[in-house]
């Protein structure tokens, strides 16, 4: 089955910026999403189909994706931002939805 | 469109864990995926499966052997049957709706998950 390998922790102090990385074989052939989410609280969209952002998400989030690996960046980070982030793509191959691992994004 | 889990908190192992998802504001006849999602304490989310109006039903490898999902459109709800439950089974529940392969699960369209404990 498709696997998608995300690191398990980031760390980044404010105001820098964060590249989260999902990596699976030819994952630039798929759409990858994006969620953050913080304790207790159900996962949050914060980029679809590679790049596009949704309502309500700033403009410092951006996604990228090729090869075989796609990535999620956050520029001038914030503690607010603090949260786990994961990718997902659907595996058309055996028609599944996949999820990465996550990753703890922690602003220091 | 709105989901709510129901279901016991505490399940027995080697028994049966059951959850109900509730739908209001959309038809579930209507077409889309619905989908089961979990995830155990500390952990990451795992799909768990989905059904299609279309009467297909798709499941993880991991759990095939132990999960079903049913719909009951008189009701507007679909279920998760996961059996033989052990302690890897203990997690938040989330059911979910999925309007495409490829697309994201958009926030409106997530329940608030349950916490199903597996505990003798």
């Amino acid at each position: 089955s498709y696997v998608l390998t995300q690191p398990p922790s980031l760390s980044v102090a404010p105001g820098k910026t964060a590249r989260i990385t999902c990596g699976g074989n030819n994952i630039g052939t798929n759409s990858v999403h994006w969620y953050q989410q913080r304790p207790g609280q159900a996962p949050v969209l914060v980029m679809s189909h590679d790049t596009d952002r949704p309502s309500g998400i700033p403009e410092r989030f951006s996604g990228s994706n090729s090869g075989n690996t796609a990535t999620l960046t956050i520029s001038w980070v914030e503690a607010g931002d603090e949260a786990v982030y994961y990718c997902q793509v659907w595996a058309g191959n055996s028609d599944h939805v996949v999820f990465g691992g996550g990753t703890k994004l922690t602003v220091l | 469109v709105q989901l709510q889990e129901s279901g016991p908190g505490l399940v027995r192992p080697s028994e049966t864990l059951s959850l109900t998802c509730t739908v209001s504001g959309y038809s579930i006849s209507s077409g889309y995926y619905w989908v089961w999602i979990r995830q155990s304490p500390g952990e990451g989310l795992q799909w768990i499966g989905n059904f299609h109006r279309s009467g297909t039903t798709n499941y993880t490898p991991s759990l095939r052997s132990r999960v079903t999902i049913s719909v009951d459109t008189s009701q507007n709800q679909f279920s998760l049957d996961l059996r033989s439950v052990t302690a890897a089974d203990t997690a938040v529940y989330y059911c979910a709706r999925h309007l495409g392969r490829a697309d994201p699960f958009q926030d409106g369209d997530w329940g608030q998950g349950t916490l199903v404990t597996v505990s003798s």
